[in-house]
């Protein structure tokens, strides 16, 4: 167990609808990050939260959305599903204040039918 | 712009030794990361390098050149379960890691 949660582990849904996926960081971590890795494939970045406050975006499609909350949990939001959005979505944390020394979640597998 | 290259897929034989290349271009440079990663799982923590040289850390060890803008991954006596994705990862001046597509090691008995 790495320490960071990730929920739920699976999901299946259909073309257009909109899903959350949810992140517990790691205990003292401060930074959240999010990863999407579509089938063999490499992680593409997408967002990071440093105490509730965006720090960093990369390739997040406008579809996407995330928010850290106060307790720093963080949750990533998906609307108007595609099929092409299926993947594995990753959560990291790490202090966000020393070198990143990434802590993953196991992930949540998504498919979209 | 920003860049990592590694080599898309390597395969070695059981008991062997793989080296695994990386190279980067980077806004800055406040290290190089080393995870490696089974299908379907989670990415783990290998090995970070800052400064030019090797570090060795049992059967594992990388390698970093900064002024080539070089690392690489050396596998010893590899076993079955060595095969997997490796993936190189270089932080910026702005503390982000960007991330190489990552190299598929497929060991073969």
């Amino acid at each position: 167990d790495s320490g960071v949660t990730q929920t739920p582990k699976h999901l299946i849904t259909a073309t257009g609808q909109r899903v959350t996926l949810r992140c517990s960081p790691r205990s003292g971590d401060l930074s959240v990050y999010w990863y999407q890795q579509s089938l063999d494939q490499g992680l593409q970045f997408l967002i990071q939260y440093y105490n509730g406050e965006e720090r960093a975006k990369g390739n997040i499609l406008e579809r996407f959305s995330a928010q850290q909350f106060p307790d720093l949990h963080s949750e990533l939001n998906l609307s108007s599903l595609e099929l092409g959005d299926s993947a594995l979505y990753f959560c990291a944390s790490d202090r966000g204040t020393e070198l990143p020394g990434y802590t993953f979640g196991s992930g949540t597998r998504l498919t979209v039918v | 712009g920003q860049n990592i290259d590694q080599p898309t897929e390597m395969t070695a034989t059981e008991g062997a030794i793989v080296q695994i290349n990386c190279t980067y271009q980077t806004s800055g440079f406040n290290g190089l990361f080393w995870y490696q990663q089974h299908a379907g799982e989670a990415p783990t923590f290998l090995s970070y390098n800052v400064l030019d040289g090797l570090e060795e850390k049992g059967r594992f060890s990388s390698f970093l050149s900064r002024s080539k803008g070089y690392s690489y991954l050396l596998l010893k006596e590899l076993q079955m379960k060595d095969s997997a994705s490796y993936l190189c990862a270089a932080l910026d001046s702005n503390y982000q890691l960007i991330w190489g597509a990552g190299t598929k090691l497929i060991i073969k008995p």
